[in-house]
């Protein structure tokens, strides 16, 4: 069955610093899809990346980065430079074996503390 | 675009009873997955509905179950309520197609059971 370890219960920082939250999955399919969600204390799930196991290019969009490693089963999301509004709970997240990114088994959640 | 709207926010119920939340999924989507995410917890897949009917389900009983209306919106009904159902239930629409594609989640319903 799929899984999805995210070992960091909880990080603290201070505002500016850098905070690198890790995912480690488990998995039988070949090919399959990687996702990262964020929890802001609205409720609201948020989608923030989706990765294929095909392309373990590491990818950067803004502040965020994300490192991809097959080899580790590995999926780490980076926040540079963090500041106070990323605080949130942060997820990742696979498909159900055979599946695709619509159904997801979820990790239990990092949550993120960014002080200022 | 309007996103996925879910009601209502909150809702109180008894041991035993019956409820029913209903989530209106985001324009332009013809699925509807519901997760339930327990205090702490990361969401738990519940089922999946695309064309009115169920289109996979997780390790839930049935007394848990859905509707899809033509309109796509949907409801999750769940009978016979345990304490164990309090939980944020959340609502997620996506274009069901080939290939991986993101799903859009609404604010959730938080049920408390007493």
């Amino acid at each position: 069955a799929q899984k999805v370890t995210q070992a960091q219960t909880e990080i603290s920082v201070v505002e500016k610093e850098d905070v690198t939250l890790d995912c480690v999955y488990e998995t039988r399919d070949t090919t399959y899809y990687l996702f990262w969600y964020k929890q802001p204390p609205s409720g609201e799930l948020v989608f923030l990346i989706r990765r294929n196991s095909f392309d373990e290019q590491n990818e950067i969009s803004g502040r965020y980065s994300w490192n991809f490693q097959k080899s580790t089963s590995s999926f780490n999301f980076t926040i540079t430079a963090s500041q106070v509004v990323d605080s949130a709970v942060y997820f990742c997240a696979l498909p159900p074996r055979g599946e695709y990114g619509n159904k997801l088994v979820f990790g239990a959640g990092t949550i993120l503390r960014v002080k200022s | 675009e309007t996103g996925v709207t879910q009601s209502p926010t909150h809702l109180i119920k008894t041991r035993g009873q019956q409820v029913t939340l209903r989530c209106s999924s985001q324009s332009g989507h013809n699925t509807v997955s519901w997760y339930q995410q327990a205090l702490g917890q990361g969401p738990q897949f519940i089922f999946q509905y695309y064309r009115e009917e169920e289109n996979g389900r997780g390790n839930f009983p049935p007394r848990f179950s859905g509707l899809q209306f033509p309109n796509y919106s949907s409801e999750l009904n769940v009978n016979a309520l345990e304490l164990d159902d309090s939980a944020l239930y959340l609502c997620a629409s996506s274009l069901f197609g080939t290939g991986a594609y993101e799903q859009y989640f609404g604010p959730g319903t938080r049920l408390t059971v007493t």
